[in-house]
């Protein structure tokens, strides 16, 4: 069964120090990849995405993720964080060219510490 | 500008009643789906709809009604039925295939008192 696994629920970070939010999939074939963000009390809105091509992608607010096929990993990153990047971060996974169904990770809660 | 609303924001019944949450969009997707969030359980998907006048359960859909009668709106209706409904709801959409993501609403708090 297609699975997308966020190793950790809750991360405190310092603000102006790095991130990287983990994200792991089991997938038989090649995927599209997502990580989307959520404020509290709001939807989710898109970060990036990746389908095909360069392995690193760029997204909004200064985050970047890169995709390791040899990993099954797609991990999130930003190099200095602010304190407005509290939120949940949620990757998800669809297998390419079967649809639009996403499969979602459980959320990883970041906070930032002053 | 495109997107997708959802109404209200803040919702309360009491214990025993149906409501409908209400979900529009004008992006022109053909699929539309419902979550539910609780803290700490991420998003459990309820109905999904592909196309207009089609839809099919998720994995929480027990307590839980819906209709796709125009492809812009897909209703949800939280019955009598559904034993735990205080939860926040989130509506999103896509287009038919090809990877492209979700659009998601800004999510209807119901609180059942």
């Amino acid at each position: 069964a297609q699975s997308v696994t966020q190793p950790d629920i809750h991360i405190t970070v310092s603000e102006g120090a790095s991130l990287e939010l983990r994200c792991n999939y089991s997938y038989g074939a090649t995927p599209y990849l997502f990580w989307y963000v959520q404020s509290p009390g709001q939807g989710l809105q898109l970060l990036l995405k990746y389908f095909s091509g360069d392995t690193l992608v760029q997204g909004i607010k200064g985050f970047e993720a890169e995709f390791k096929r040899s990993q099954s990993s797609f991990n999130l990153r930003k190099p200095s964080v602010h304190w407005s990047d509290a939120a949940e971060y949620f990757c998800a996974v669809v297998e390419g060219n079967a649809g639009n169904m996403l499969t979602f990770g459980g959320g990883t809660r970041l906070m930032v510490k002053p | 500008d495109g997107g997708i609303t959802q109404s209200p924001k803040y919702l309360f019944r009491k214990e025993g009643q149906n409501v409908t949450l209400s979900c529009e969009q004008n992006l022109n997707h053909d699929a539309m789906y419902w979550y539910r969030q609780d803290p700490g359980q991420g998003l459990r998907l309820i109905y999904y709809s592909q196309i207009v006048n089609d839809f099919q359960k998720g994995d929480i859909a027990e307590g839980y009604s819906v209709s796709r009668e125009k492809k812009e709106s897909f209703p949800l209706t939280v019955t009598s039925a559904q034993k735990n409904p205080t939860a926040f709801y989130l509506c999103a959409s896509s287009i038919a295939s090809g990877g492209s993501g979700y659009t998601f609403g800004s999510g209807t708090r119901l609180t059942v008192v």
